[in-house]
């Protein structure tokens, strides 16, 4: 069965500081990776995904993530944290195996700015 | 503009009473998606959809029922069975699934007891 780890329930950064939110994942297969964002009593919004491609992934708002299979790690950084990327992040995994229909979350990390 | 539509913002229920969310979606897609929402718990999925006519449950369909009768509409009633109700509800689509495929979600009910 798929899992996801993400570490840190709650990350604090200055504005313009490094942003690193840690996520860890299992499966038996091939993963695909996501990231997603959520703002206060809104849906998700996609950030990125890895499907297999190159293993570093380029997102929306500045926002990477390196797929590291080694590891079994997805982890996203942002180089300078900005006001507005304050939100909570979820991190989730879907297996390639056939039959395999469910994305499953982790339980999300919420980043503050502080100014 | 395409999108997810969810109805109503806020939702609330009394005991013993069934409750029905709507979702409706011009995406064109084929799979839509129920999830549960509680704080510091992540999203966990009730019922999925692949085409219409036909959807599966998910990690924690008990208490809960679903219809696709439509392509573009998923409706979730929350019934009297399902004992604790009260979270965020986030419906979802995505073109198909097979796995790699974005889920677009729409803005959310939130499913308050009386």
């Amino acid at each position: 069965a798929q899992s996801v780890t993400q570490l840190g329930s709650h990350v604090s950064v200055s504005e313009g500081a490094l942003v690193l939110l840690r996520c860890n994942y299992s499966s038996s297969v091939p993963p695909y990776l996501f990231w997603y964002v959520q703002y206060p009593n809104q849906g998700l919004q996609l950030l990125l995904k890895y499907t297999s491609a190159a293993t570093l992934v380029k997102g929306i708002n500045g926002f990477e993530a390196e797929f590291k299979k080694s590891e079994t790690s997805f982890h996203l950084t942002k180089p300078s944290a900005h006001m507005s990327d304050a939100a909570e992040y979820f991190c989730a995994v879907s297996d390639t195996g056939a039959g395999s229909y469910q994305l499953t979350f982790g339980k999300g990390t919420k980043l503050s700015v502080i100014p | 503009d395409g999108g997810i539509t969810q109805s109503p913002k806020y939702l609330f229920r009394k005991e013993g009473q069934n409750v029905t969310l709507s979702c409706e979606q011009n995406l064109n897609h084929d799979a839509m998606y129920w999830y549960r929402q509680d704080p510091g718990q992540g999203l966990r999925l009730i019922y999925y959809s692949q085409i219409v006519n036909d959807f599966q449950k998910g990690d924690i369909a008990e208490g809960y029922s679903v219809s696709r009768e439509k392509k573009e509409s998923f409706p979730l009633t929350v019934t009297s069975a399902q004992k604790n109700p009260t979270a965020f509800y986030l419906c979802a689509s995505s073109i198909v699934w097979t796995g790699g495929e974005t889920q677009y979600f729409g803005p959310g009910t939130r499913l308050l007891v009386l």
